[in-house]
């Protein structure tokens, strides 16, 4: 079975400062996504991984995967309050196409 | 180009009443999933259809859920009767092919009473 773990679930961090959300993951998987979702809203897609080493920049986000690893990293750079949010990392299993999600971090940004 | 949409969005019943949820996918979308998401949870599929076909259903409660993909675009999720525990969001996703980047709806927030 599948395991996705992310880590911290819970961050507060103040405006300016920079911080590493980490998703780890248990079995072999070459496709990695993350999501945005804001309170009573759905799931906004924000990066898609599709090999080891790939990296990818939005903004102040900046994501990445290792696959030997097993370890995907979401990256603020310069936090802003609009960043405040829940981020989710989803791992597609290779023989099942479905997405195995992460418990998600609830972000904070603090003046 | 339109989104996933789903409805309705909100949905309030007592319990062992019935209570179905409808999505449309994008267009051109072969594979489309039904997740459930627990407050304070990431989603977890329900089902999973290619075209009309439900090629993953292995989540999915069968003794009181059930769901369709008729002609292959629209689907309806169902649950009857409903019992407290299923209150929660039901979220549709659609995908152009299996293992292609899935794009969320709005979701169904069902509070069971």
């Amino acid at each position: 079975e599948l395991k996705v773990e992310q880590n911290p679930l819970f961050l507060s961090m103040q405006e300016g400062k920079n911080y590493t959300i980490y998703c780890n993951y248990s079995t072999t998987s070459d496709r990695l996504y993350w999501y945005r979702q804001d309170p009573g809203k759905s799931l906004e897609s924000l990066f898609v991984l599709l090999s080891n080493g790939a990296v990818k920049q939005e903004g102040r986000l900046m994501a990445s995967l290792d696959t030997k690893a097993r370890l995907s990293t979401l990256h603020i750079t310069a936090a802003v309050h609009d960043l405040s949010a829940t981020y989710f990392c989803a791992v597609d299993e290779n023989s099942g196409y479905a997405l195995n999600f992460g418990k998600g971090t609830s972000l904070l940004v603090t003046p | 180009e339109a989104g996933v949409v789903q409805s309705p969005r909100y949905k309030i019943i007592e319990k062992k009443q019935p209570v179905a949820f409808w999505c449309n996918p994008i267009s051109g979308h072969n594979t489309l999933y039904w997740y459930l998401q627990n407050l304070g949870q990431g989603p977890e599929l329900l089902i999973r259809y290619e075209n009309e076909e439900a090629v993953d259903d292995s989540q999915l409660p069968k003794d009181r859920f059930s769901a369709e993909r008729l002609k292959g675009v629209d689907s309806t999720l169902k649950i009857q009767p409903a019992e407290l525990g299923d209150s929660a969001v039901y979220l549709c996703a659609s995908s152009y092919s299996p293992g292609t980047e899935q794009f969320f709806g709005p979701g169904t927030r069902l509070t069971v009473l």
